[in-house]
């Protein structure tokens, strides 16, 4: 099914290690963002890519990065996780050429941090 | 910057009842707003979206929201809510140049059946 899927759904790790959290989508969408959510916070939008080898800061980017070497994926990493990181992070891309710019968001990963 | 303000964090209401949840945005330029749901454990879910037209929009599962471009407002509205409805209700704009969806922080709304 087309859409955006996110990899690994659960995820516990302790302070200082690192890992990547995958995002791909098969919509050929150029845009695509990463957001976390806290409760009481919403969503607070973290790197965006308006296309491959394009990134670019949101709101609350310390502590992450992000590259887009394709136009399909766009993970996110942590290289040195702290218990602060712990959060759900939500994948989105949109279709900037759509009429209704759409935004489709994946399922989300559930990431604790110990 | 924009930003996006919904009054509300918890909303309690009993099924029948009719709701309404604010949302005020400030952007001067031209905005799309949106809101979503998120049921427990999901992902979320577009419920309506304006972008140009008539201000009044509706949604799936009997949602509406009402744009009012003097006050920057968009607030959700449905005439009689139901057990199912329980949820968090967020408020979205896009707007600038990279067309970022800026949230507010949510309205958690339960519904007593």
């Amino acid at each position: 099914n087309a859409g955006v899927t996110q990899t690994p759904k659960f995820q516990v790790l302790k302070t200082g290690q690192s890992m990547t959290l995958q995002c791909a989508q098969d919509m050929n969408h150029e845009y695509m963002s990463w957001y976390r959510q806290d409760p009481g916070m919403g969503l607070r939008l973290i790197h965006y890519s308006v296309g491959a080898g394009i990134t670019d800061q949101g709101e609350v980017p310390n502590g992450y990065n992000v590259s887009r070497s394709t136009t399909e994926d766009f993970p996110l990493r942590l290289l040195s996780a702290a218990p602060s990181q712990t959060s759900v992070y939500f994948c989105a891309s949109r279709n900037p050429g759509a009429a209704n710019y759409g935004y489709t968001f994946g399922s989300g990963t559930r990431l604790t941090v110990v | 910057a924009q930003s996006v303000s919904q009054h509300n964090h918890h909303v309690i209401l009993s099924e029948a009842a009719s709701l309404e949840l604010g949302c005020n945005y400030s952007y001067g330029g031209t905005v799309n707003l949106f809101w979503y749901v998120q049921y427990p454990g999901q992902h979320l879910q577009l419920l309506l979206k304006y972008f140009s037209g008539d201000p009044l929009v509706k949604g799936i599962k009997g949602f509406e929201a009402e744009f009012i471009k003097s006050k920057f407002s968009f607030n959700l509205r449905k005439p009689s809510v139901q057990w199912s409805d329980t949820a968090e209700y967020f408020c979205a704009v896009r707007g600038g140049s990279q067309g970022n969806l800026i949230f507010g922080k949510g309205t958690k709304l339960s519904v007593k059946p």
